[in-house]
């Protein structure tokens, strides 16, 4: 399974665009690259999902450059209700996923 | 929550007894995993399904067993309760659409203290 290494804290303030930064030099060819986020005392909530280049939702959008050895999350003008822990998580769709610790997003009014 | 519903939401039980969270789902969705989470850990695999009676370790199985007798069924045992088990647990399902992506969608989590 490919490790990933992300920043455990960010501060921002609201209105901000967020990236989030996710390593994962050992990525395999057939990782996907998911984003999960959790509010407390919830169960993780998934946001997007990539493989390469660029993908955007509702939500948010992924950046995956062409080595795919790390990933941008990027969420746009986040407010109060973004604060949470944010997942990376790198693998092979077929088995079972790790999360690590995650990043703890906290935005300030 | 992904037509999944977790059972007990709470419990408080003392050292050395068993207990059996339940976590159902209405999606059918062939993989099923349990997981806990304690503060600077993050979510730890406990065990997973893929399938009815197909089960396999996670990374933190030790004092755990489960069972899956029917799809949409899948139980956590902890076979003698002791107080490092103290967790909020998660259950997790997945279509796991092989190669082209798969989404994991969570409960609401079963906190079990144990005394």
């Amino acid at each position: 399974l490919a490790k990933t290494t992300q920043p455990i804290s960010m501060d921002s303030y609201e209105g901000q665009e967020v990236n989030i930064t996710c390593s994962h030099n050992n990525i395999a060819t057939n990782d996907y690259i998911t984003w999960y986020q959790q509010f407390p005392s919830q169960g993780p909530r998934f946001i997007i999902q990539g493989y390469k280049t660029k993908v955007t939702n509702e939500v948010a959008s992924l950046f995956i450059p062409a080595d795919r050895k790390s990933s941008t999350l990027s969420l746009p003008r986040v407010s109060l209700s973004d604060t949470a822990v944010y997942y990376c998580l790198v693998g092979d769709p077929r088995t079972p996923l790790v999360f690590g610790k995650g990043t703890r997003l906290s935005v300030i009014a | 929550d992904a037509g999944i519903t977790q059972s007990p939401r709470h419990k408080v039980t003392e050292t050395g007894t068993p207990v059996t969270l339940r976590c159902h789902q209405t999606e059918n969705h062939r993989y099923m995993y349990w997981y806990r989470q304690d503060p600077g850990h993050g979510l730890r695999l406990i065990h997973y399904s893929y399938g009815v009676k197909d089960t396999d370790k996670g990374e933190v199985s030790d004092g755990y067993s489960v069972s899956r007798s029917k799809t949409e069924d899948f139980l956590l045992t902890l076979e003698s309760a002791t107080s490092s088990q103290t967790s909020v647990y998660f259950c997790a399902i997945s279509e796991n659409k092989g190669v082209s992506g798969s989404i994991q969608y969570f409960g609401a989590g079963t906190r079990l203290s144990v005394l």
